[in-house]
């Protein structure tokens, strides 16, 4: 049990859907990330947030959309998707320490582009 | 750029068997370093960590010692178990920023 939670676990989309996912994480936390995990490839980050603020925007195309309304939710917002962006997609939370981040993951969720 | 280089799995295993996953990175600074370890259908969860030169993380019988002079951080444990089967992943961390290696699969049979 890490605290952070993600919805839907699973999610199918066509091409032309739109969809988001929410994570919430429940630590007290002040920072959060967005993660693409592909099979045979490094976690790429995606997105980082602090204090509500995006810090970090790793060239990932605009169909993909975060959005940080407060210090608990983040979500990511999916348009118009390629059945190359099908990955586990992972939120994660730490407390800015200044040096580094302990960063916490939720389970995933698991997105198929038909 | 910072990276990190794990060794190619899978790890095959007999149950009680002696663990080593080689970990080496390439960073400025002085980064902080990782074992995060990912059962099957989960996320990445927190398995070590070692924040300087010579810190010894340990956890669940793995260990792992941030070496500044061989730039490495091998994960060991001395005696697996089928449970352990998993995928880890070695990082290194500064700030925002997770760098991860590809991950090693550990397989443990009976």
């Amino acid at each position: 049990e890490t605290g952070v939670t993600q919805t839907p676990r699973h999610l199918v989309m066509g091409m032309t859907n739109k969809k988001s996912l929410k994570c919430e994480q429940h630590l007290g936390h002040n920072a959060m990330y967005w993660y693409k995990q592909s099979a045979k490839k490094p976690l790429e980050l995606m997105f980082v947030y602090s204090l509500e603020e995006r810090v970090e925007n790793n060239s990932v195309p605009s169909r993909f959309s975060p959005e940080c309304p407060n210090s608990s939710h983040l979500f990511l917002h999916l348009h118009t998707l390629q059945p190359e962006d099908s990955a586990l997609y992972l939120c994660a939370s730490s407390q800015d320490r200044g040096d580094y981040n302990e960063q916490f993951f939720g389970p995933g969720t698991r997105l198929t582009v038909l | 750029g910072d990276s990190v280089t794990q060794m190619e799995g899978p790890v095959t295993l007999s149950e009680e068997a002696f663990l080593t996953i080689n970990c080496t990175y390439t960073a400025t600074g002085y980064p902080s370093l990782f074992w995060y370890v990912q059962y099957p259908g989960e996320g990445l969860q927190l398995l070590l960590k070692a924040t300087k030169a010579d810190d010894k993380g340990s956890n669940k019988g793995f260990e792992a010692t941030y070496r500044k002079e061989t730039t490495s951080f091998h994960l060991e444990k001395g005696s697996v178990q089928v449970s352990d089967s998993a995928v880890y992943f070695c990082a290194l961390g500064s700030k925002f920023t997770l760098t991860f290696g590809k991950g090693t699969m550990l397989l443990v049979s009976p």
